[in-house]
This record gives structure tokens, C-alpha cells and sequence, in this order.
């Protein structure tokens, strides 16, 4: 049972470059995240989907794009890469419902130069 | 003021001590509540849920008082593995059902 699943692990970019971020999810869950996370700012929110085709965006959702065409993977992209933007990103899934706890991929490292 | 609060600590306590951490949330009409264990450049992983009535795990219990808007973390017998930086997660926050993140107590257990 392979849980959630980030792709790549590590990264590295030039300013200006793009890619994409897949993140993978085999347990049937409704909801996606993708955050990040900085030294001394906690995990931030950068956009969510409450299901297939659908997204929203969250706290710091400026440089990013996501599509969620099937419901097991989320994209995150990032289309002219800023050293801003490096950071850890740590994708998530949850069950519909306000009490169901977020399970986390183990994150793609990603520096941009 | 923050959504969810926690002292970031460190809080450091040797071996077999007892250690716990509070969690302040801002919004009343938060419904759930979780504590999550992130080790060093690693994915936060569900610690416990928080039920209104307080649960036990082992040697960790998590309580809500809803009157004073806090959750709390309590561990036993510290050990060594048990240093790590403890997230405080509460849904409905901010009046949403996005779950809103603490930035996390760390926990150093020394020997």
C-alpha cells in the first residue's frame, strides 16, 4: 500500500525554468493538498481540490498552477521558477470530512538556482 | 492574531521525564483536532486525533478544552525517539474545512 506518492524527490532548477510536481494518492481519497514548507514558517497551504476537476487556491498560491483531471493525482506546476520558490513541498490526501486526518507524501526537496 | 498557536520551543527534557505542549486555536467553531510528529526534513505523521472526551495512546494523551480553546499533548517516560517537532492541526478554522497547520513545538530529549 504505497499511500501517497511524490514524485520527484529532489530537484534542481534554474531561475526561469519549469516543471511539475506529480503527487499520486492510492486510497480513494476526495481531497488533495500541496504545501510548503520553509525553515521558521511552518507548512503553508499553496492550493487544495475537494475532488476530481476541481481546485481552490490556499494561503500562498502566487508561481503555482495545479490541475486535478483524475481523482489519485494532483500537479503542481511551477512555470518560471524564482529562488523563492525553494523550498520542500509536501503533498497530501484526505477522506471527505471534517474529521478525517491528512495523510503526507515524504516531500520533494526542490532548490532553484 | 494566528489562526493556531504553539510555543516553538525547543523544549527540552531528559529521559523518562513528562512533557506537554498546548495548542491555542482562535476560531470556537473548530470541529476537529490532531496532533501530528515531523522528524527532521521528513512528512508530518499522524501522532493522534483529539476527541472531545481526551484519548490515550501509550504513553501519549491529547485533551480539548473547548471552553478555553486549546488542545494539549502530554508524553510520559520520554525517550530519545520521542524528540521531534510536534504539529497541532484543528479543522474548521478561519471557517473552512481546510485544515489549518500550527508551525509546531520542537521536542529535544536528552539522555
Amino acid at each position: 500500500n504505497a499511500g501517497v506518492t511524490q514524485t520527484p524527490k529532489f530537484r534542481v532548477l534554474k531561475t526561469g525554468q519549469s516543471m511539475t510536481l506529480l503527487c499520486a494518492q492510492d486510497m480513494n481519497h476526495e481531497y488533495m493538498y500541496w504545501y510548503r514548507q520553509d525553515p521558521g514558517m511552518g507548512l503553508r497551504l499553496i492550493h487544495y481540490s475537494v475532488g476530481e476537476g476541481t481546485t481552490a487556491k490556499g494561503e500562498v498560491p502566487d508561481g503555482y498552477n495545479v490541475s486535478r483531471l483524475k481523482k489519485q493525482n494532483f500537479l503542481l506546476g511551477l512555470e518560471s521558477a524564482a529562488p523563492s520558490q525553494t523550498s520542500v513541498y509536501f503533498c497530501a490526501s484526505s477522506s471527505t470530512g471534517l474529521f478525517q486526518p491528512q495523510h503526507f507524501g515524504d516531500g520533494t526537496r526542490l532548490s532553484i538556482l | 492574531r494566528k489562526e493556531v498557536e504553539q510555543d516553538p520551543g525547543p523544549f527540552n527534557v531528559p529521559e523518562g521525564a513528562t512533557v506537554a505542549f498546548n495548542c491555542t486555536y482562535s476560531n470556537s467553531a473548530s470541529q476537529s483536532f490532531f496532533w501530528y510528529r515531523q522528524d527532521c526534513r521528513k512528512e508530518p505523521k499522524l501522532l493522534m486525533s483529539v476527541y472531545s472526551s481526551g484519548n490515550e495512546d501509550g504513553r501519549f494523551t491529547a485533551q480539548l478544552n473547548r471552553a478555553s480553546q486549546y488542545i494539549s499533548l502530554l508524553i510520559r517516560d520520554s525517550k530519545l525517539s520521542d524528540s521531534a517537532t510536534y504539529l497541532c492541526v484543528v479543522n474548521g478554522a478561519g471557517g473552512s474545512y481546510i485544515p489549518t497547520f500550527g508551525r509546531g513545538t520542537s521536542l529535544i530529549v536528552h539522555p
